[in-house]
């Protein structure tokens, strides 16, 4: 039962322009999220995180969104730019207990054309 | 950067023999963490560990064995390696409340 679905295995967005990638979770008690990114040959790399207290948080060119009321988040890149391409995952994770266990969804592969 | 380096970065064994992989950490973070990255899976948690001798399975343990004897190094062994688990294997550290820094990664393939 995959309880984070990226549900576009890739996404190819010309440079310049804005790239929205999405995921979809199922379980109601997360109530933290991340995107994570992931160059090849490299370990995932922290992007950006937002509360579940929160529907917007903005770092630089990079936005989630969240929709509780769909169980949906999106990251927004804008503009793009050729080093953005990369593999994002988005994570999520339930109140803080000790450990953190993230959920990790599949994956979307981003790809920024010239 | 947190800190973080694995070892090996690649490894090539033969089914039924035991691996064992090194994470290592340098600021002294509490809780560490081994995931597995598979095409179509995402990253799944295998073992976490809250400390010294503390450790506990997290979603895809089976076949799998962890040990945190010093609070900078976490070993994750493979018994007896299996091509189902040739994969890519992040090793991972908390950093604050929510977020996890990974390490570069080690490529096993079992044949």
């Amino acid at each position: 039962d995959q309880q984070v679905k990226q549900n576009s295995p890739s996404l190819s967005v010309q440079e310049g322009r804005i790239s929205i990638l999405n995921c979809d979770y199922t379980n109601s008690m997360f109530d933290y999220f991340l995107w994570y990114k992931k160059y090849p040959a490299e370990g995932p790399t922290f992007l950006i995180s937002i509360s579940s207290i929160k529907d917007k948080n903005e770092d630089g060119r990079f936005t989630v969104f969240l929709n509780k009321s769909a169980k949906h988040l999106s990251l927004h890149i804008v503009p793009s730019q050729p080093g953005d391409s990369a593999v994002y995952f988005c994570a999520a994770t339930t109140p803080p207990q000790g450990a953190q266990k993230l959920v990790f969804g599949q994956g979307t592969r981003l790809t920024i054309n010239p | 950067d947190a800190g973080i380096t694995q070892s090996p970065r690649h490894k090539v064994t033969e089914t039924g023999t035991p691996v064992t992989l090194r994470c290592h950490q340098t600021e002294n973070h509490r809780y560490m963490y081994w995931y597995r990255q598979d095409p179509g899976h995402g990253l799944r948690l295998i073992h976490y560990s809250y400390g010294v001798k503390d450790t506990d399975k997290g979603e895809v343990s089976d076949g799998y064995s962890v040990s945190r004897s010093k609070t900078e190094d976490f070993l994750l062994t493979l018994e007896s390696a299996t091509s189902s688990q040739t994969s890519v294997y992040f090793c991972a550290i908390s950093v604050g409340a929510y977020e996890q820094y990974f390490g570069p990664g080690t490529r096993l393939t079992v044949t």
